[in-house]
């Protein structure tokens, strides 16, 4: 692994299902971030994690949750997922938190 | 919240042409980074730059925190470069959050 990996590339998803979108990172950054873009409304964070054990709320956080275990796993949690969901998601780390950000190749999420 | 405005929403090149992309915002800022996403989607960093001035071969950008701008300059235009533009900024107040812009779309044409 060199870099952010993000899992699924794609997926299309029923609405009410349960859906975990999976990011890793193997640069040891500390602070990690979820985003996601849409047509005409940009890129946008959802939550993000400035140390192992702690997380906050980004721009739109609701409908998503996140955890963060260990340095190197941010996974995004979508409980019951919904439409308006449907989104491309992208998964990005830096040294530490205000410093240059990376970002994972993305998830195409489609919630039919 | 920090508005972040950039023009010109789109711009057309020919190859070897030079270009200028600007980005405002409303409020004090932390750092300004610059990224471009390429025509298969992938978001790269190219600059990290809350003051200054940075060149990273053809491209240099330029912020000047005082007067809320950051300019990114991009010199003899290739292909490559086509893609979309993004300016993001964190707030003072705000602890971590990365607020983009809406991107400049630039199309380098042979």
């Amino acid at each position: 692994i060199a870099g952010i990996t993000q899992a699924p590339t794609s997926q299309i998803l029923a609405a009410g299902r349960r859906m975990t979108l999976r990011c890793t990172q193997d640069m040891r950054h500390n602070a990690m971030y979820w985003y996601r873009q849409d047509l005409g409304l940009g890129l946008r964070l959802i939550h993000y994690s400035n140390t192992a054990g702690t997380t906050g709320k980004g721009e739109v956080p609701d409908g998503y949750s996140v955890s963060r275990a260990n340095t190197d796993d941010f996974p995004l949690t979508l409980a019951s997922a919904v439409p308006s969901q449907t989104s491309v998601y992208f998964c990005a780390s830096a040294g530490t938190s205000g410093r240059k950000q990376f970002f994972g190749p993305g998830t195409r999420l489609t919630v039919l | 919240g920090i508005q972040v405005e950039q023009s010109p929403p789109d711009l057309i090149l020919q190859e070897g042409a030079n270009s200028t992309l600007r980005c405002n915002f409303s409020d004090s800022v932390n750092n300004l980074q610059w990224f471009h996403q390429n025509p298969w989607g992938q978001l790269i960093n190219l600059f990290y730059i809350p003051s200054g001035t940075k060149q990273n071969g053809r491209l240099s950008a330029t912020t000047v925190a005082t007067e809320r701008y950051s300019l990114l300059y991009i010199s003899s235009s290739q292909t490559t470069d086509s893609g979309v533009y993004f300016c993001a900024v964190e707030e003072e107040t705000s602890g971590s959050r990365l607020t983009f812009g809406e991107g400049t779309q630039l199309t380098v044409n042979p």
